[in-house]
C-alpha cells in the first residue's frame, strides 16, 4: 500500500517556539489531514486539505497541502504546553480509504 | 453528545476465541472505519465502510471481518484471534460528502495470550 513519511519522528521545544513538521508520500494524494493524538484518546482532526496549493489556519496551526499532492506541511506558531501529543499526518486518494504516516511526538518544555 | 462510542475499552482473551469488538456513532455519518495502532507503526486501516450494506479493505485486513447492518453500528469480529492481534484498535466516523476527517473513538486496548 502507499506509505506516508512523516518527519520529524519527535521534537524537544521551549513553550513559545514555533514547530514545523511534515509529511511526504512517492504517491500523490487527494485529500490531506493532520490528527492530534494525546495519550490514552484516539485522534482528533485538526486540519483538512482538499486541493493542491491549499493553505488552511486553524487557530496557532497552519497546514499546507503540496502542489505535488506528494507532500503537506504543519506549523504551529508559539508552542504551549498543551500543544504536547502525537501529531498524524494522513493522506486519502479516493473517499474513506486512509493512509497515516507514523507520528511526530511532541514534547514542550516550559 | 456527537461521539463513536466502542465497547470495550480493555479485554484479554485467549488464541482462538472468537470476538466482537463494538462501534456505535450517533452523528448520523456515512463512513465508518476501524483502524490498529502499534508501537511505531502508526495508523493502520483495517476496514472502512461508505454506507449501508458497503464495505471494503483497508491495509491490513486479513484476521478481520466486519458488518455494516445500520449506519450507525460498526463492529470489528475477530474470527480466530492470535498474538499477533495484540493492539490498540481505534473506530472512527466521518460525514462523508466531501468531508473526509474523521471521528475517533477512545479505542480498545486487545490482549490475545
Amino acid at each position: 500500500g502507499q506509505q506516508l513519511n512523516q518527519s520529524p519522528q519527535s521534537m524537544f521545544i521551549q513553550e513559545g517556539e514555533d514547530v514545523s513538521m511534515n509529511c511526504t508520500s512517492s504517491s500523490i494524494f487527494n485529500t490531506w489531514l493532520w490528527y492530534k493524538q494525546d495519550p490514552g484518546e484516539g485522534p482528533v482532526l485538526l486540519i483538512a486539505l482538499y486541493k493542491a496549493g491549499e493553505l488552511t489556519s486553524n487557530g496557532r496551526l497552519t497546514a499546507q497541502f503540496g502542489i505535488t499532492r506528494k507532500d503537506s506541511f504543519l506549523n504551529i506558531s508559539a508552542s504551549i504546553p498543551s500543544d504536547v501529543g502525537i501529531y498524524f499526518c494522513a493522506g486519502q486518494l479516493r473517499a474513506g480509504k486512509s493512509t497515516f504516516g507514523d507520528g511526530t511526538t511532541l514534547t514542550v518544555k516550559p | 453528545e456527537a461521539q463513536v462510542t466502542q465497547n470495550p475499552r480493555y479485554l484479554i482473551t485467549v488464541t482462538g476465541k472468537k470476538l466482537t469488538v463494538t462501534c456505535s456513532q450517533n452523528m448520523n455519518h456515512e463512513y465508518m472505519s476501524w483502524y490498529r495502532q502499534d508501537p511505531g507503526l502508526g495508523l493502520r486501516q483495517i476496514y472502512y465502510s461508505m454506507n449501508v450494506e458497503a464495505t471494503d479493505k483497508g491495509d491490513v485486513p486479513e484476521g478481520y471481518k466486519v458488518s455494516r447492518k445500520e449506519k450507525r453500528n460498526f463492529p470489528l469480529i475477530l474470527e480466530s484471534p492470535s498474538p499477533n492481534q495484540t493492539s490498540l484498535y481505534f473506530c472512527a466516523s466521518g460525514l462523508g460528502q466531501g468531508h473526509y476527517g474523521y471521528t475517533f473513538g477512545s479505542g480498545t486496548r486487545l490482549t490475545v495470550v
